[in-house]
């Protein structure tokens, strides 16, 4: 099946620290990605939508200039956490789907523990 | 507006024994609807997917799905639990006319005794 490859998996740092998270399509191109946060047992959040080679889409609530998005290659998606806070420690999960097609399932990354002390 | 609900936050049954994880789905037209299993500190898995045809749909590691339209649901069920089933599941819909945005439901924390 496909596989999205997400890394780091876990990340502790300082606060004020920027952390850049890698989201990759390893056998499909994905034109569209989806950035989710998740907090203690409780059900994904989507952030945002990236698009290959145009500005991601954003939910609302979700600061655009705190949580960047590039979607440069049809394989990789980053999410850059900026001058992270305590308050942004939570698990970050992309995912990717083949094609266009809604009826198509999202393959997930593993997920990457954001702690930030 | 789409949602998806899963009314039960934990299920808990012995192995061997049948289960049923439980979703209700809202959506305004025709839904593709999906569940997803999640080990702790992993992203999610695919289980199963119901797109159109029979309302029983057969996905990984024996786990099947009904999608009933008169009652909006499209529970989970397996004959037999394994003690590897505990995980959380998370079933998800998206509108046929939305695009690709999922909407998930909350979550039900699967416990097999042993």
């Amino acid at each position: 099946g496909a596989v999205v490859s997400q890394h780091p998996s876990r990340v502790i740092c300082k606060s004020g620290t920027s952390v850049k998270i890698e989201c990759r399509s390893l056998d499909f191109q994905a034109t569209t990605m989806f950035w989710y946060r998740q907090f203690p047992k409780q059900s994904l959040m989507l952030m945002a939508t990236s698009n290959e080679g145009s500005k991601a889409t954003y939910e609302q609530g979700v600061e655009k200039d705190k949580f960047l998005i590039n979607h440069a290659s049809l394989t990789l998606s980053t999410l850059t956490v900026t001058s992270a806070h305590p308050e942004d420690s939570s698990f970050y999960i992309c995912s990717g789907g083949r094609g266009q097609d809604s009826n198509q399932p999202q393959h997930f990354g593993d997920g990457t523990r954001l702690s930030i002390l | 507006a789409q949602s998806v609900a899963q009314p039960e936050d934990q299920v808990n049954v012995a192995e061997g024994n049948p289960l049923t994880v439980k979703c209700t789905y809202s959506v305004s037209g025709n839904p593709y609807l999906f569940w997803y299993v999640q080990y702790p500190n992993r992203g999610l898995q695919f289980l199963l997917k119901y797109i159109t045809g029979d309302n029983l749909v057969k996905g990984s590691y024996g786990f099947e799905a009904e999608f009933n339209k008169s009652q909006t649901s499209f529970h989970l069920k397996k004959p037999s639990a394994l003690v590897s089933d505990s995980a959380l599941y998370f079933c998800a819909v998206r509108d046929r006319s939305y695009g690709q945005n999922f909407v998930f439901g909350p979550g039900t924390r699967l416990s097999v005794l042993p």
